[in-house]
């Protein structure tokens, strides 16, 4: 899987809105965009997935750049529950479907603390 | 809502003895994941589980490592003869269906080996 880059670490207020980076300038035609947060002592937690087009659901947006060799994950009004390692993960289609390489290769993240 | 659960929450074992480290996966799912987390490091994939053998392992899954769908519910990893590194956090996943319709995977709360 192509390689992101992300800040070590960022800090928001509660209630206002984070914008959390991740450059991936490699990031081939096939590679889906995955985010995932790790909440303090538990286990990862899917947050949200794209390819080509912005997307939202309940927890959060993702606005991919035109080229895509950028991304950010847009958490709209931060909680204290949100402080977590934030993980921009490149996962390749490609294989989907021979039940190999669904793996996710996880990297050392965001670290996002929120101040109250 | 559904959710992955690990037991124990913690395991405290000598070098040398064999651990079992045991998972409940969502009902539905047919994908199994194990993961380990270094105190400290990244989030590593160990070994992929699917339709009852391995579909993809890492190269830290050598001999020492297996699982084991005993039963319609169960998942385990075992370590034969555990050694000191071997402490970490072990993560449990599991995915409702192939990549092509399923993207997301779920991990439970972890169980912290501390090999002593």
């Amino acid at each position: 899987d192509a390689k992101t880059t992300q800040p070590n670490s960022m800090e928001s207020n509660e209630e206002e809105p984070v914008h959390l980076p991740c450059n991936h300038s490699t990031i081939s035609g096939t590679d889906y965009i995955h985010w995932y947060r790790q909440l303090p002592s538990q286990g990862p937690e899917y947050v949200i997935h794209g390819l080509t087009s912005n997307v939202n659901n309940r927890m959060a947006s993702l606005a991919i750049a035109e080229d895509r060799k950028s991304s950010t994950l847009i958490l709209h009004r931060a909680t204290l529950r949100d402080a977590a390692v934030y993980y921009c993960i490149l996962r390749d289609r490609k294989n989907w479907g021979m039940n190999r390489d669904d793996k996710i290769i996880f990297g050392k993240g965001t670290r996002l603390h929120i101040l109250p | 809502e559904p959710e992955v659960t690990q037991t124990p929450s913690h395991q405290v074992t000598q070098m040398g003895q064999e651990v079992i480290l045991r998972c409940v996966p969502i009902s539905n799912h047919l994908y199994f994941y194990w993961y380990r987390q270094i105190l400290g490091q990244k989030v590593e994939f160990l070994v992929s589980f699917y339709n009852n053998e391995i579909s993809e392992k890492s190269e830290i899954f050598d001999d020492q490592f297996s699982v084991e769908r005993p039963d319609g519910s169960n998942f385990t990893l075992k370590i034969r003869s555990t050694k000191l590194e071997d402490s970490a956090m072990y993560f449990c996943a599991s995915k409702r269906a192939p990549e092509t319709l399923s993207y997301e995977q779920y991990f439970g709360p972890g169980t912290r080996l501390t090999v002593t």
